[in-house]
């Protein structure tokens, strides 16, 4: 079985600060993607980042980058320069290929 | 726009009803998704189909059912509704098989049961 655990229900970061959202896994799969979604007030679902667990590279998207640490199976999404539009609710989620597994999520406030 | 269609986007309704959620997966996706999200929880996952098989089921209610059709759109169905069904359901899809991708996933359809 799959599971995801984020350990941190809410965050809160001031604008232009740098800011790190915590996400532990667990799966017996060798292989596996990891993604973190972004969800803000609309509600919409929103893919921030993703990561190919074969690759050490951590991947990086703009002000969005992740500290893949395959053994210790963490993986943590830091925003840097935060923006008022960052405020959102943060899900990690795992796929093995079947299925998507999803943590209960991080609520990050950006305050201005 | 993910490409995924959810209707409706609310959906007000009483106790003991019966409702129908749908969705049109993205263009080439075979595989759907139904996650339900109540107020400030997360994503349960409900149930998965693909090509208009059930692939996995999660945490689904035995009032609750789904299906896939041969046009892979799909349909939630949720029967003897009782308060603590309001929430917000999303439907989501992907190509399964390919491990590199993500799912899409529609703008939900927000169920108050009253």
């Amino acid at each position: 079985a799959q599971t995801v655990t984020q350990s941190q229900p809410e965050m809160s970061v001031q604008e232009a600060e740098t800011v790190t959202l915590s996400c532990t896994y667990d799966t017996s799969e060798n292989n596996y993607y990891l993604f973190w979604y972004k969800q803000p007030p609309s509600r919409q679902m929103i893919l921030v980042i993703r990561q190919e667990a074969y690759k050490q590279q951590n991947a990086t998207e703009n002000r969005f980058s992740v500290n893949f640490q395959k053994a210790a199976k963490s993986f943590s999404l830091k925003i840097s320069d935060s923006q008022l539009g960052d405020t959102a609710m943060y899900f990690c989620a795992l796929t093995t290929g079947n299925q998507f597994y999803f943590g209960t999520g991080t609520s990050l406030t950006v305050i201005p | 726009d993910s490409g995924v269609t959810q209707t409706p986007k609310h959906l007000i309704t009483a106790t003991g009803q019966r409702v129908t959620l749908r969705c049109s997966p993205r263009s080439g996706d075979l595989s759907v998704y139904w996650y339900q999200q109540s107020l400030d929880q997360g994503l349960q996952f409900l149930i998965q189909y693909y090509n208009g098989e059930e692939r996995a089921k999660g945490n689904i209610l035995e009032r609750f059912s789904a299906q896939q059709f041969p046009d892979l759109h799909s349909e939630l169905n949720l029967s003897s509704l009782e308060l603590g069904d309001s929430a917000l359901y999303f439907c989501a899809s992907s190509v399964v098989s390919q491990l590199n991708t993500e799912a899409f996933f529609g703008q939900g359809t927000r169920l108050t049961v009253v």
